[in-house]
């Protein structure tokens, strides 16, 4: 159940776009199309944004898209905002029926 | 509205007991299942367990496997988190959230309650 590989942190201009990756394994992204990214503020609970590697939740902004290749998944922001300042986090199923979180990537918006 | 409301969480010494709650409203509770998720201070999420809809399955994180026993009351809309021979590595902020099938994702998340594990 090794943590997936995130990027400690990012950082973009305000319109600009920033992709986070996450890599793992055969055994989890690599062999599942369940994988998910979370956002979370400072002191907030986690709130889903993409499911299902691309996939959006009702009201999630579409500047929020997601992708996967191989053994790593791509979490993208375009156009950046401030207000996407933030910690984000992949997560993925694994073989083992469980799911498993990378370690969490800091968005910094300059 | 969905809501999840965790409650519990507190100040134990190492080797103690504690017992995690998370009332559920606003959703069919008895069909989803529940997951408790912690995330320990200034550090990332880590899954800790889940449990079926109908407690037929039930998994655990290898860190808590045999210390922390996870169960719900269907009943009572209501999901638990027993956790035994606690130790300072526990410490953190406690969440429960609700796993949504369609979407092989957590859904919804509680506001989380904090358990410090310290002497």
């Amino acid at each position: 159940q090794s943590a997936l590989t995130q990027p400690a942190s990012v950082s973009g201009s305000p319109g600009q776009s920033i992709t986070i990756s996450c890599t793992g394994t055969s055994s989890d992204i690599g062999g599942h199309n369940y994988v998910s990214w979370y956002q979370q503020f400072p002191g907030r609970a986690p709130k889903l944004i993409i499911y299902d590697v691309s996939n959006r939740p009702s009201g999630v902004s579409n500047r929020f898209s997601g992708s996967k290749s191989g053994n790593t998944a791509s979490l993208t922001i375009s156009g950046l905002q401030a207000e996407d300042e933030a910690d984000y986090y992949c997560s993925s199923d694994t073989d083992s029926s469980t799911p498993v979180f990378g370690g969490g990537t800091k968005l910094t918006v300059l | 509205e969905v809501q999840l409301v965790e409650s519990g969480g507190g100040l134990v010494k190492p080797g103690g007991s504690l017992r995690l709650s998370c009332g559920a409203s606003g959703f069919t509770f008895s069909t989803f299942i529940m997951n408790w998720v912690r995330q320990a201070p200034g550090k990332g999420l880590e899954w800790v367990s889940s449990i079926s809809s109908t407690t037929a399955y039930i998994y655990y994180a290898d860190s808590v496997k045999g210390r922390f026993t996870i169960s719900r009351d269907n009943a009572e809309n209501s999901l638990y988190l027993q956790m035994e021979s606690l130790r300072a590595e526990d410490t953190a902020v406690y969440y429960c959230a609700r796993y949504r099938g369609p979407l092989n994702a957590l859904d919804y998340w509680g506001q989380g309650t904090l358990v410090t594990v310290s002497s």
